[in-house]
């Protein structure tokens, strides 16, 4: 598996974007960016995914550049509940999934 | 309606004991797994399950014995209880995990398993 390098904490305001990058430079042609995040030492929840193209659903967007090397995961409106700590995953099979130290995310009023 | 659930929640333990934590999923997937996240957070891999078989063991001692009853459930057994098994315990669910990139794992809420 691809190794990813995400920053380890980051702050934003309130109702602004939330803007969490990754890198994975080395990341293989089938290999998926996967993001997932804890809150309060919950469970793990799935975020979004993707392979090549940018995606989006209800809870963010998912923009993966041309090389396929560095992602952005966007939360447009940043609510307090949304303070996390992030992972960027990259994976082929669903039991490879290796969480690094992820973003500590801290949404301030 | 919880998709994986665990019990107990919490877990207080004398060392040397041997205690169990049960996870049971009812979104119908075949593929079960247990996560082990220490004192520094690091969520890792211990045991993969596919339709009651085990497919990934990562190099977790022999005191620890996961049971898979049926493709529902994974049980996680703990021998001889140490200080360094103080952790949070997650059990989580895929679909099929040779389905590929597109599996997502749904995570229970974990069990804080302290070892006094």
């Amino acid at each position: 598996d691809a190794k990813t390098t995400q920053p380890t904490s980051m702050d934003c305001a309130e109702g602004r974007a939330a803007n969490l990058p990754c890198n994975h430079s080395t990341i293989s042609g089938n290999e998926y960016v996967y993001w997932y995040r804890q809150i309060h030492s919950q469970g793990p929840q799935y975020i979004i995914h993707g392979l090549k193209n940018n995606e989006t659903n209800e809870m963010a967007s998912l923009i993966i550049t041309e090389d396929r090397k560095s992602s952005t995961l966007i939360l447009p409106h940043a609510t307090l509940r949304d303070t996390a700590v992030y992972y960027c995953i990259v994976r082929v099979w669903s039991n490879d999934m290796r969480f690094g130290a992820g973003t500590r995310l801290t949404v301030k009023p | 309606d919880t998709a994986v659930s665990q019990t107990p929640k919490y877990l207080v333990t004398q060392m040397g004991n041997d205690k169990s934590i049960k996870c049971e999923q009812n979104l119908g997937h075949d593929t079960m797994y247990w996560y082990k996240q220490d004192s520094k957070k690091f969520l890792k891999i211990m045991f993969s399950y596919n339709n009651k078989e085990l497919i990934i063991n990562e190099t977790v001692p022999n005191r620890f014995s996961p049971k898979s009853p049926d493709k529902a459930h994974l049980n996680l057994h703990i021998n001889s209880l140490e200080l360094g098994d103080s952790a949070v315990y997650f059990c989580a669910s895929s679909q099929d995990w040779r389905s590929g990139g597109q599996e997502t794992q749904y995570f229970g809420p974990g069990t804080r398993l302290l070892v006094l």
